[in-house]
């Protein structure tokens, strides 16, 4: 089973900053990463499926990108509801779906 | 507009069963995988199982195989998960979750569920 390791666990920031978050496979993946948000008391939300591709109605200031086993989600300028904990996610074929454990972006 | 809805959750003594649903509507079901994840309280995301649109292939974490058991129902629009046996460990917020394609990613998610098991 792919592990997936994110990094920071928590991202301590101010609004407009840039936020780096990074997902490290245990293997090379041959298939897709995608990329979750989630906020308090809420189901999470797809921002970045293929490694790089956004999600419908996600704004631009989402980014996703790496391959192999380093994967990266920026954010560019963090808004005041972008403080959430993100998630990295990916599925081999014919295995299990398994999720990073999270990086939550904090406000600092 | 997608919308998913889970029903079923509650609080049940270790070793109980439950089966929660999960209600679909604004696209064609039968034509999705779909999954559940949980959310245990405090912690990460987990997948728990999936399965095609047509009802096959299942899949399951190893945590809950033999313990679970995940079906559809397409002519009423309808996800299920049965689960038997249950362990305080699987207390969580579960929710139900469709694929967005070729089974690699969830785009569309309901507001979950709780399940507690607990004496």
């Amino acid at each position: 089973e792919i592990v997936l390791t994110q990094s920071p666990a928590t991202l301590s920031l101010s609004p407009a900053e840039k936020a780096t978050l990074s997902c490290r496979a245990s293997q090379r993946l041959t298939t897709s990463l995608a990329w979750y948000q989630q906020k308090p008391g809420q189901a999470p939300r797809l921002l970045i499926y293929d490694a790089s591709n956004r999600a419908t109605g996600v704004p631009d200031r989402f980014s996703g990108s790496g391959s192999g086993t380093d994967f990266t989600l920026t954010i560019s300028s963090l808004e005041p509801e972008d403080f959430a904990v993100y998630y990295c996610q990916q599925r081999t074929s014919r295995g299990p779906w398994t999720f990073g454990q999270g990086t939550k972006v904090e406000l600092k | 507009e997608v919308q998913l809805l889970e029903s079923g959750g509650g609080l049940v003594q270790p070793g109980g069963s439950l089966r929660l649903s999960c209600a679909a509507s604004g696209f064609t079901f039968s034509s999705h995988a779909m999954g559940w994840v949980r959310q245990a309280p405090g912690k990460g995301l987990e997948w728990v199982s999936s399965i095609g649109g047509s009802g096959d292939p299942t899949y399951y974490a190893d945590s809950v195989k033999g313990r679970f058991t995940i079906s559809r129902d397409n002519s009423k629009n309808t996800l299920f998960l049965q689960m038997n046996s249950l362990r305080p460990e699987d207390t969580a917020v579960y929710y139900c979750a469709r694929d967005r394609q070729h089974g690699l990613d969830f785009d569309y998610w309901g507001q979950g569920t709780l399940v507690t098991a607990s004496s």
